[in-house]
């Protein structure tokens, strides 16, 4: 089946830095690739839609400018978390459309800025 | 815009019962239905997939049927397991292939050996 790889599976940053966060399509091409956040015993929350070749799509209230996503190729997607902060701190979980799989998700990366 | 909710939040049953997992949603307009499971800090993991036409999946221990007109879908689990222990999302496909992915809250299995 479909796999998507995502790293790293855990970072801890100190505040004010920048964390990238890889997604990989391994056995398929993601023209379409989802990053999603979830709190502690919550559900996800879609953050951003990225599209190969073309800026992201974001959801209200996330903010891009922090949150820099870049697709670009149609198996790599990154989330780069800049300027991170301890309320940045999350899971960060990225998924991959395959039209025959459905969504297929990675490990998620656990973010802890200190 | 489309609400997805799990009934319930939270279960605990001993290890052999059958259970019933609920989903609800509140646009029937959708392409497909999706059930994962996620273990406590881990990525999700896919485990049936209904597309819009269909009214069931199936796999090993696990059904899920799919009821488009009243909104609803159930996972349920044969014979119980302590390996089943997780949360249990399911999430809702909207209307075209390209459309956003809507998860559910949740509901969290504890099997009791």
């Amino acid at each position: 089946g479909a796999v998507v790889s995502q790293h790293p599976s855990w970072v801890i940053c100190k505040s004010g830095t920048s964390v990238k966060i890889e997604c990989r399509s391994l056995d398929f091409q993601a023209t379409t690739m989802f990053w999603y956040r979830q709190f502690p015993k919550q559900s996800l929350m879609l953050m951003a839609t990225s599209n190969e070749g073309s800026k992201a799509t974001y959801e209200q209230g996330v903010e891009k400018d922090k949150f820099l996503i870049n697709h670009a190729s149609l198996t790599l997607s990154t989330l780069t978390v800049t300027s991170a902060h301890p309320e940045d701190s999350s899971f960060y979980i990225c998924s991959a459309r395959d039209s025959l799989y459905g969504y297929t998700f990675g490990s998620g990366t656990r973010l802890t800025v200190v | 815009k489309q609400e997805v909710t799990q009934i319930p939040a939270a279960l605990s049953v001993p290890e052999g019962e059958n259970l019933v997992l609920n989903c609800s949603f509140t646009d029937s307009a959708i392409y497909n239905l999706q059930w994962f499971r996620q273990d406590p800090g881990k990525g999700l993991t896919s485990l049936l997939l209904i597309q819009s036409s269909q009214r069931e999946q199936t796999s090993g221990r696990l059904n899920a049927s799919l009821d488009k007109s009243s909104g609803r879908s159930t996972l349920y689990i044969a014979a119980s397991q302590p390996g089943d222990s997780a949360t249990y999302l399911c999430a809702v496909r909207g209307a075209t292939s390209y459309d956003k992915v809507i998860f559910g809250p949740g509901t969290s299995l504890s099997v009791i050996p």
